[in-house]
């Protein structure tokens, strides 16, 4: 139940393709979905999150849909850059338990120029 | 200014050896965490600070020991380790505990000979 399932594990992309990573999970008390980016040797940095009452949000080419009913969430980028190679995480956490987050395994991506 | 300053970024240390791991942030956030990143694996909740409360421990073994000295700074403390706790110690803060965008600082590369 509080497992979050990611896919694909790695991905290649032609620059100015879109990535695609989809998640989907169980608990049905999570309420916050946030999305990582991983460059080898840093830590996560935060790209963008979104809340089970909204159903997609955009932030400049990072965009993320959220199907509630199907406790599914994805990320997509557009016009994937070279830069965007990296290890994306998605995550969700719940109110009531400290803001723990539960990772996904984590997809691999890289965009060819 | 969204840092969380780790330090050291590198640390060997024996298995009998007493080091500590230091992370500070000026973001004003009142919670802060420790997780722990094996390679190729996603982080894993260690501990959560609330506060300067104690307020989430993951059963971690307590030969790591987190300390809370105010809302800036947060230390864990190690000792009598073994050579599968090498990993990429990260430490996160957020706004508080209720849902808010964690941040991560670079993370700590530990090995332990």
């Amino acid at each position: 139940q509080q497992q979050v399932k990611q896919s694909p594990q790695s991905l290649i992309v032609q620059k100015g393709g879109i990535s695609i990573i989809n998640c989907a999970y169980e608990n049905t008390a999570f309420d916050y979905f946030p999305w990582y980016q991983q460059f080898p040797g840093k830590g996560p940095a935060l790209l963008i999150a979104i809340r089970p009452d909204v159903s997609e949000k955009k932030e400049g080419r990072f965009t993320i849909s959220f199907n509630k009913s199907a406790k599914q969430f994805s990320l997509h980028i557009m016009d994937s850059q070279p830069g965007d190679s990296a290890t994306y995480f998605c995550a969700a956490s719940r109110r009531e338990y400290g803001n723990k987050l539960v990772f996904g395994a984590g997809t691999i991506l890289r965009v060819k120029s | 200014d969204t840092e969380v300053t780790q330090t050291p970024k590198h640390l060997v240390m024996g298995m009998t050896n007493k080091k500590s791991l230091k992370c500070e942030q000026h973001m004003g956030h009142r919670a802060m965490y420790w997780y722990k990143q094996k390679a190729k694996k996603p982080p894993e909740l260690m501990f959560v600070y609330s506060y300067e409360k104690l307020s989430i421990n993951e059963s971690v073994p307590s030969r790591f020991s987190p300390e809370c000295p105010n809302s800036s700074l947060l230390n864990l403390h190690l000792h009598a380790l073994q050579p599968e706790d090498s990993a990429l110690y990260l430490c996160a803060s957020s706004q508080e505990t209720l849902n808010t965008e964690a941040f991560f600082g670079q993370g700590t590369r530990l090995t332990v000979v």
